[in-house]
């Protein structure tokens, strides 16, 4: 849906370990975001990018790292997985329209075990 | 900054029912706009209506309005006649200035209809 493709869906991985999770859109979107979902707290921006290579921080940037080396992939990376990072995380994509229309991906369930 | 508050964490109604569901926002830009997703239990995200903040008339989407008061800063989501697949969390969501930062979110309402 609007050529968005998260990846993987799933995973599960061990305390420590890192983890690359990545977002590929099919329609040259210049803002790409990452979300984190948890209970009781709706979803938060962890980083976001407004072009090839220029990202910044969100509201919950620690232990995370971004890269976007092209405008259709942007990667999102624990370096060191912890059990806090369990979360559905969803990419977005901002559209050049009067709204923005902001759309997400299908979001990836992590579980830091 | 921006906030979000959605201050309903479930709500039930009766299926054909009209519902309200509250958000109020707080920020100090001028140029803002407000959103509702939709996420029913298979997890995604999808958009339902939005409103920009110097939009005179209240936005609709076939049952979906949305009751734009601005001095009031709030941004309530009306659904006319509820079905049951109505039933999922609803978020609230801006984005306020240039937008290039994304959206602030709302803890969302989960919202259940009943037959």
């Amino acid at each position: 849906d609007a050529g968005i493709t998260q990846s993987p869906r799933h995973k599960v991985t061990e305390t420590g370990t890192p983890v690359t999770l990545r977002c590929h859109q099919t329609e040259n979107h210049r803002y790409m975001y990452w979300y984190r979902q948890d209970p009781g707290h709706g979803l938060r921006l962890i980083h976001y990018s407004y072009g090839v290579k220029d990202t910044d921080k969100g509201e919950v940037s620690d232990g995370y790292s971004v890269s976007r080396s092209k405008t259709e992939d942007f990667l999102l990376t624990l370096e060191s997985a912890t059990s806090s990072q369990t979360s559905v995380y969803f990419c977005a994509i901002r559209r050049d329209t009067s709204n923005y229309g902001y759309t997400f991906g299908s979001g990836t369930r992590l579980t830091v075990v | 900054a921006q906030k979000i508050t959605q201050t309903q964490p479930g709500m039930f109604v009766q299926e054909k029912e009209a519902v309200t569901l509250d958000c109020t926002y707080d920020t100090s830009d001028q140029s803002y706009g407000l959103f509702w997703y939709k996420q029913p239990s298979s997890g995604e995200m999808i958009f339902l209506i939005y409103q920009g903040s110097y939009d005179e008339q209240n936005a609709t989407e076939g049952r979906y309005s949305l009751n734009f008061q601005k001095a009031r800063k709030s941004a309530n989501l009306v659904i006319s006649a509820s079905q049951l697949g109505d039933s999922a969390m609803y978020f609230c969501a801006m984005y306020s200035g240039g937008g290039a930062d994304g959206l602030t979110f709302g803890k969302g309402t989960h919202l259940i209809i009943q037959p």
